[in-house]
């Protein structure tokens, strides 16, 4: 258990399917993030949301939609993918958003867009 | 670990065998750095962090070394152990920068 969920661990969708990815943490933290993880890049910060409030949007294509209706729960809608979307997304918290403050990492949904 | 498909430098290290990591940072304004390991299948787990005013942080079995000078930051694993193969990441952050992460090495462990 890590402290932070996401579901489902595995999504597959078709390009013009809509699906929604979330996070849900259990540890009483205020920031939560999306994180991009594919084969061939390192971990890529996508959205954060510090105190419910979107304070950064990393140039995400409009395909990828976050919502953060309160401060444990975290979605990612998705939308007209492409298949080069394919990658393990990832959620984490952190009690703030800030140095000195760690983010904790769930298990991620692996997405595949075929 | 998720990796796969990156060209990650390899450590192997025989069971029992200290294991040293290295990561060169690139931003000389980050004060925040933070060690993640990855098994396959799981998201990156907190190892330890330390700031820019510590040159070193001891954990259990781990510590860190931070060298500002020439922006060089060091895992070490004290006898390694099977369940320490995993994909090791380092991460920078400052005041007004968020949490960039490295590209990773993996670590084998060979019993």
């Amino acid at each position: 258990e890590t402290g932070v969920t996401q579901t489902p661990r595995h999504l597959v969708m078709g390009m013009t399917n809509k699906k929604s990815l979330k996070c849900e943490q259990h540890l009483g933290h205020n920031a939560m993030y999306w994180y991009k993880q594919s084969a061939k890049k390192p971990l890529e910060l996508m959205f954060v949301y510090n105190f419910k409030e979107q304070t950064e949007n990393n140039s995400v294509p409009s395909r990828f939609s976050p919502e953060c209706p309160n401060s444990s729960h975290l979605f990612l809608h998705l939308h007209t993918l492409q298949p080069e979307d394919s990658a393990l997304y990832l959620c984490a918290s952190s009690q703030v958003r800030g140095v000195g403050s760690p983010l904790h990492f769930g298990n991620g949904t692996r997405l595949t867009v075929t | 670990g998720e990796s796969v498909g990156l060209h990650l430098p390899t450590l192997s290290v025989q069971e029992g065998d200290n294991s040293i990591i290295n990561c060169a940072y690139s931003n000389s304004a980050s004060d925040y750095f933070i060690w993640y390991k990855q098994e396959s299948g799981k998201g990156p787990q907190f190892i330890i962090d330390i700031r820019s005013n510590m040159d070193k942080r001891q954990g259990q079995r781990v510590t860190v070394l931070l060298n500002k000078t020439v922006k060089h930051l060091s895992l070490q694993i004290a006898a390694t152990q099977p369940g320490d193969s995993a994909v090791y990441f380092c991460a920078e952050a400052g005041e007004n920068t968020p949490l960039v992460f490295g590209k990773g090495t993996r670590l084998s462990v060979i019993a």
